[in-house]
């Protein structure tokens, strides 16, 4: 059960777009569909930002993009605002019936 | 609105044992699988532990096999994790979390965790 590999961090300035990747293997990433990113800010608990690689849950910026290729999952933010400050964490359903996270990537608006 | 409210933290001797519980309400409890994740101070997320709407399946990281169960009663929406043989390196706040789907999948809501500290 290694973690998913995450860059520690991002950033770029407000109005810039960034790319968070997530890295596993043919075993989580590279299998499942069920591939999912969570936004946490300092203090607060993980949202729910990403779901099946690529589906926005209702509510969420449109602002925020996933796609997978592979072993790898990525998350985009699109217009880099302020309050996107944030860790933000991917995770995968794996073939061994367990979930996986990466060790999460903090994103800095520069 | 889901809510989930999670209680039974505290501190904690090495080798001790502890029990979590996580009252669920705003949604149908049993259409949805439930996870235990922790996250160790200024660390990231581990996953812990799942287990089915029914009851019927549960599922464990290695780090929690053999010490940590898992139980969830669908009467009281609630699930519970019973920590047993805990070690220093299990402090962390405990994270009660919704499941999208009936079973293992992925996570779509969180509590707002309770911390656990083991110490001597």
């Amino acid at each position: 059960q290694s973690a998913l590999t995450q860059p520690a961090s991002v950033s770029g300035s407000p109005g810039q777009s960034i790319t968070i990747s997530c890295t596993g293997t043919s075993s989580d990433v590279g299998r499942s569909r069920y591939v999912s990113w969570y936004q946490q800010r300092p203090g607060k608990v993980p949202k729910l930002m990403i779901y099946d690689a690529t589906y926005r849950p209702s509510g969420v910026s449109d602002r925020f993009s996933g796609s997978k290729s592979g072993n790898t999952a990525s998350l985009t933010i699109s217009g880099l605002q302020a309050e996107d400050e944030a860790d933000y964490f991917c995770s995968s359903y794996t073939s061994s019936r367990t979930l996986v996270f990466g060790g999460g990537t903090k994103v800095t608006v520069l | 609105e889901v809510e989930l409210v999670e209680s039974g933290g505290g501190l904690v001797k090495p080798g001790g044992s502890l029990r979590l519980s996580c009252v669920a309400s705003g949604f149908v409890f049993s259409s949805h699988g439930m996870a235990w994740v922790r996250q160790a101070p200024g660390k990231g997320l581990e996953w812990v532990s799942s287990i089915s709407g029914s009851g019927t399946d549960t599922y464990y990281a290695d780090s929690a096999k053999g010490r940590f169960t898992i139980s969830r009663d669908n009467a009281r929406n609630s699930v519970s994790l019973q920590l047993n043989s805990l070690r220093a390196e299990d402090t962390a706040v405990y994270y009660c979390a919704r499941e999208i789907a009936a079973s293992l999948t992925e996570i779509d809501s969180w509590g707002q965790g309770t911390l656990v500290t083991v110490s001597s």
